[in-house]
This record gives C-alpha cells, structure tokens and sequence, in this order.
C-alpha cells in the first residue's frame, strides 16, 4: 500500500510571501488531515476533511491559511502571507476511521525567513 | 474536550533498561488512545492503539501501553531499550463519536545511552 505522499520536502520563503504544499492521501481515505507541529510541540489540527467537505477548521488561521480538496482526494494547503511564525512542520494524515490510527506523510518543513 | 498530558518532555534510560513514557487522558467519553513514533525528519508512525478491546495493547518494536480507566492513564513500556528507540514519541486521544479528531500531547523525547 503506497504510503501519504506530501511535496515539497523542504521550502524556504521569505516574510509576505505564498506558499502551497500537497498532499495525496492513501488511497480509499475518506478523512484528511492537515496539522502543524512546531519546533519542540506536538502536532495541532488545523483542518480535517471528509471527503471534499470541511468538518474541522476551528484552529485554522483564516485570515493567512486556506485549504481545499477537490473531488475528494488530494488536498492543498496554502499560506498568504506567511509569518516568521508559520515557520513548522505541516504534515498531512489519512485515515479509514479513528480506531485504525491515522497514517501521516513524512511533512514539509517550512521555513519562514 | 479530549486531551493528553504527557510527563516529562525528555526521559534518558540506558540500553537494555526499561522504558517508560507517561500519559494522563482526559475525555468525557471512553476515548481511543494511541502512541505515535516520530524519528528525525519524519513524519509520525503509529505504534499501538487502544480502541476499547483488550485494556493491555501490544505494538511493533516492543512497546505495549496498557489502558486504566481508574488512573486515566496509557503509558507506554518497553522491557528492553535499544540504541533504535531514540525518536520522540507522542501520545493521543480520540473521541470515537462523530469526527473522530485527534488530539497529541506535547512529546516526550527518548534517549537511549549506550
């Protein structure tokens, strides 16, 4: 079973300016995840799909961050402007349901200068 | 709303000692819990999973982690530490009702001396 696949591995951007990641969930995954784990902290949610819908978006930054799914399968996430504190790992997550545990990418290591 | 507290952010044991990471939940309801690995630069890998069956779960490299509803605790053992178990691992609690959303503690990271 071919793992989450997320691109790119690494992105440095300056201050004010955009960024996207992607993500291609384990295929059948009705549920995806976007978190955030900063340096030294444990991974926070900042949205949850189902399907192409939005369940969980409540410790998004909407006013920076956006995200979508279209047709229910891969997912972007995009930050605009970006902060220094922005600066974090993004990881993305799959899941059938809750009792099977989530299965994560390996993340994008953002940095924001 | 679900929550984990994980004692001690950083524990040290000497390989071949005991392992032991600590986990308090909180949760209205009887949640799922789990234990996730993360190596360097990597993403999180599922080590076990308690989702009201067996309260003393079993998982890869080892690690077992047993559910105590009258301690509201799930910590994770390993009889053995070797060099290989240095990662961080993070616990974390589901409400199995509705979404389902996932929440971690903060990490405890370990260290294996030799």
């Amino acid at each position: 079973e071919a793992g989450v696949a997320q691109s790119p591995r690494y992105k440095i951007i300056e201050k004010r300016q955009s960024v996207a990641f992607w993500c291609n969930p384990i295929s059948g995954h009705a549920t995806l995840y976007w978190y955030q784990q900063i340096l030294g902290q444990g991974p926070k949610l900042l949205i949850q799909f189902q399907n192409n819908g939005v369940v969980d978006d409540s410790q998004l930054p909407k006013d920076r961050f956006s995200a979508e799914r279209l047709k229910g399968v891969d997912s972007t996430l995009k930050i605009q402007p970006a902060k220094l504190e922005d600066s974090a790992v993004y990881l993305c997550a799959s899941t059938l349901s809750a009792n099977y545990g989530y299965t994560f990418g390996s993340g994008t290591r953002l940095t924001v200068v | 709303a679900q929550s984990v507290t994980q004692l001690g952010s950083h524990v040290s044991v000497s390989e071949g000692a005991l392992v032991l990471l600590r986990c308090n939940y909180s949760s209205s309801v009887p949640p799922y819990l789990f234990w996730y690995v993360q190596y360097p630069n990597q993403g999180l890998q599922l080590l076990l999973k308690y989702t009201s069956a067996a309260t003393l779960v079993k998982g890869i490299n080892g690690f077992e982690a047993e559910f105590k509803k009258s301690e509201t605790s799930f910590h994770l053992t390993k009889p053995s530490a070797h060099m290989s178990d240095a990662a961080e691992y993070f616990c974390a609690v589901s409400d199995p009702g509705g979404y389902q959303k996932v929440t971690f503690g903060i990490g405890t990271k370990l260290q294996v001396i030799p």
